[in-house]
């Protein structure tokens, strides 16, 4: 079976435009996550989707957007960039909404 | 709410020995669970062991133990036979066990370096 996989693996941005992070789910799994980890940080929770719907959001401003696609796929989407959204930004998915997270590695986002 | 604390500073340990990463937890929630990542430098998070709060025994997993304390409120990884290859960042989170919104919250990890 195929893991988590995260496109674009590196991105340089310039503040103030938008950006758009995609990733495929592992085989079989209908629940998305992603998170956003600052430099020397622990991963923070930006927002879950379970079966095309939004069902848990953290403590992110509403420029930080989502989609899941019938097929499980995800978008994460941040408008108005910021200096401070420069992260590795981590896709995590599971089968319902329950047990453990596979994890991609990673898009890592430079907001220059 | 949930809160994990990682406090160690980075941990060193000889090749082949056993190293302990402390972890403790702060949770409402009667049901959950803990879990901890490997995070090397390409940043992928690799899962490498579960405990659920009403789990009786202690996880184990290959080289990978937890010790879990429940009254205490601490989730221990314990890696025996140490090899290089172990060393990264490793991350203790936890989750609701199930349910809308049952995120992973993370602590802040903790470094440990293997020596030849």
């Amino acid at each position: 079976e195929t893991g988590v996989t995260q496109s674009p693996t590196h991105l340089i941005k310039t503040r103030g435009q938008q950006v758009t992070l995609r990733c495929s789910s592992q085989s079989g799994h209908n629940t998305v996550s992603w998170y956003q980890q600052a430099l020397g940080q622990g991963p923070q929770f930006i927002f879950q989707y379970y079966r095309e719907e939004e069902n848990g959001r953290g403590n992110f401003p509403p420029r930080f957007s989502g989609l899941q696609f019938p097929n499980y796929s995800s978008e994460l989407n941040v408008n108005a960039l910021e200096l401070d959204d420069s992260a590795l930004y981590l896709c995590a998915s599971r089968q319902g909404q329950g047990g453990g997270y596979t994890f991609g590695s990673g898009t890592r986002l430079t907001v220059v | 709410a949930q809160k994990i604390t990682q406090t160690q500073p980075g941990m060193f340990v000889q090749e082949k020995e056993a190293v302990t990463l402390d972890c403790t937890y702060d949770t409402s929630d009667q049901s959950y669970g803990l879990f901890w990542y490997k995070q090397p430098s390409s940043g992928e998070m690799i899962f490498l062991i579960y405990q659920g709060s009403y789990d009786e025994q202690n996880a184990t997993e290959g080289r990978y133990s937890l010790n879990f304390q429940k009254a205490r409120k601490s989730a221990n990884l314990v890696i025996s036979a140490s090899q290089l290859g172990d060393s990264a960042m490793y991350f203790c989170a936890m989750s609701r066990r199930t349910g809308a919104n049952s995120k992973l919250t993370f602590g802040k990890g903790i470094t440990l370096s293997v020596r030849p």
